[in-house]
């Protein structure tokens, strides 16, 4: 997987919208983004994820640079229930078996949501 | 989104003893599961890639007959730590890999404290 880089830490006030940067210049053309993220003693949760076109659910929305070496995760009316770690990651879709699906975490961005 | 369930949530053991955690896709099935390990303040480390019907793939540095693995069902996995020490205290999570867009989801995971 290729790497990412992600700040270790920001806050947002409640109700207003959290924008989470990922950096991942060495992407591969192939190489989806993945948001993940772990509320405290969870197992992760998927966000979302994307190519290169922006992407929306009833979570967040994804944008992704032109030149896909940076995202950003926008969550458009934080809560306090957003306070988590957020980890954003890089990898091939694989839907079939196999190592190659794996995800590898980082320390990932730990957003606080103030009332 | 798919549903994936762990049991025990949680589970004290004496050291020496045995403990079997199962991961089950409820709402679809999954050719291949990982099971995972988190530390405090650590982020998640992947410890095995588990295939239906055949034998999981361990990472470099966990000791496959100290952490059993058997996938012996599309919705079944189950992570038995043998012969548990106090060193093996941690938070288990397994997720399962969606076939359709081969996105992973994660269980709710295991606390294990051996005495």
């Amino acid at each position: 997987d290729a790497k990412t880089t992600q700040p270790p830490s920001m806050d947002c006030a409640e109700g207003r919208a959290a924008n989470l940067p990922c950096n991942h210049s060495t992407i591969s053309g192939n190489e989806y983004v993945y948001w993940y993220r772990q509320i405290h003693s969870q197992g992760p949760q998927y966000i979302i994820h994307g190519l290169k076109n922006n992407e929306t659910n009833e979570m967040a929305s994804l944008i992704i640079t032109e030149d896909r070496k940076s995202s950003t995760l926008i969550l458009p009316h934080a809560t306090l229930r957003d306070t988590a770690v957020y980890y954003c990651i890089v990898r091939v879709p694989t839907p079939l078996t196999g190592a190659n699906s794996k995800l590898t975490f980082g320390k990932g961005i730990t957003l606080s949501v103030r009332p | 989104g798919a549903v994936v369930s762990q049991h025990p949530s949680w589970v004290i053991c004496k050291s020496g003893t045995s403990v079997k955690i199962e991961c089950r896709s409820l709402d679809f099935q999954a050719t291949t599961m990982f099971w995972y390990r988190q530390f405090p303040k650590q982020s998640l480390m992947l410890m095995a890639t588990s295939n239906e019907g055949s034998k999981a793939t361990y990472e470099q540095g966990v000791e496959k007959d100290k952490f059993l693995i058997n996938h012996a069902s599309l919705t079944l996995s189950t992570l038995t730590v043998t012969s548990a020490h106090p060193e093996d205290s941690s938070f288990y999570i397994c997720s399962a890999l969606t076939s359709g867009s081969g996105t992973q989801y994660f269980g709710p995971g295991t606390r294990l404290t051996v005495l």
